[in-house]
């Protein structure tokens, strides 16, 4: 199976901290996402990277960076911390061409204060 | 934008039909997933659909019609654990991220 892991289920931090969240996928996938989930706007993508070392921005970038020096970890980074950016954050990883079916990792639910 | 509609929640009662519909804009379509999220869960993986017609899979089926940008998920025999949201993604233009809906939130009652 699959499995799609992030460093922490829950988190809570304060405005102006730098948030690191971690991902990390056991199947050689070469795509991983890094997206948050707010209610009624459904999952909007941040980040994705399709290769070592390659990103790309998603939707709504701003505020965010990240990181992946291996090809199994994608990294989301806050810069500084804002409340508006307290919402539940999901990973996902899926190969780059043939079945294109796209795990998630558990998520993070980010509080900031 | 890609903006992906499905309705915000629905009802049904245990051993029932639903229906759940998904509108999407169709430029550059190429592919529609179906995920399921129970409440503080990560999506799971449902049914995909990239040609026009019907996908079924044990209770669930899931329906394209390309030309309307239009999609369903039907969900028969419904159980109390089939209570969660249902999510609609779409793929555009070959790229390699989706598009989402915002989700449905499906209550199933005894």
């Amino acid at each position: 199976d699959v499995k799609v892991t992030q460093s922490s289920r829950y988190l809570v931090k304060r405005t102006g901290e730098k948030v690191f969240l971690e991902c990390v996928q056991d199947m050689d996938h070469e795509n991983m996402f890094w997206y948050r989930q707010d209610p009624g706007l459904g999952l909007r993508l941040i980040y994705f990277s399709y290769d070592v070392k390659m990103k790309e921005k998603g939707d709504i970038p701003e505020g965010y960076s990240v990181s992946r020096e291996k090809k199994e970890r994608f990294s989301l980074i806050l810069e500084s911390a804002s409340t508006n950016q307290t919402s539940m954050y999901l990973c996902a990883s899926r190969r780059y061409s043939g079945i294109i079916e796209q795990f998630f990792g558990p998520g993070t639910r980010l509080t900031v204060l | 934008g890609q903006n992906i509609d499905q309705p915000t929640e629905m009802t049904a009662t245990e051993g029932a039909i639903v229906q759940i519909n998904c509108t999407y804009q169709t430029s550059g379509f190429n592919g529609l997933f179906w995920y399921q999220q129970h409440a503080g869960e990560a999506p799971t993986f449902l049914s995909y659909n990239v040609l026009d017609g019907l996908e079924e899979k044990g209770r669930f089926s899931s329906f394209l019609s390309r030309s309307k940008g239009y999609s369903y998920l039907l969900l028969k025999e419904l159980q109390m654990k089939d209570s969660a949201s249902y999510l609609c993604a779409v793929r555009y233009n070959y790229g390699q991220n989706f598009v989402f809906g915002p989700g449905t939130r499906l209550s199933v009652l005894p």
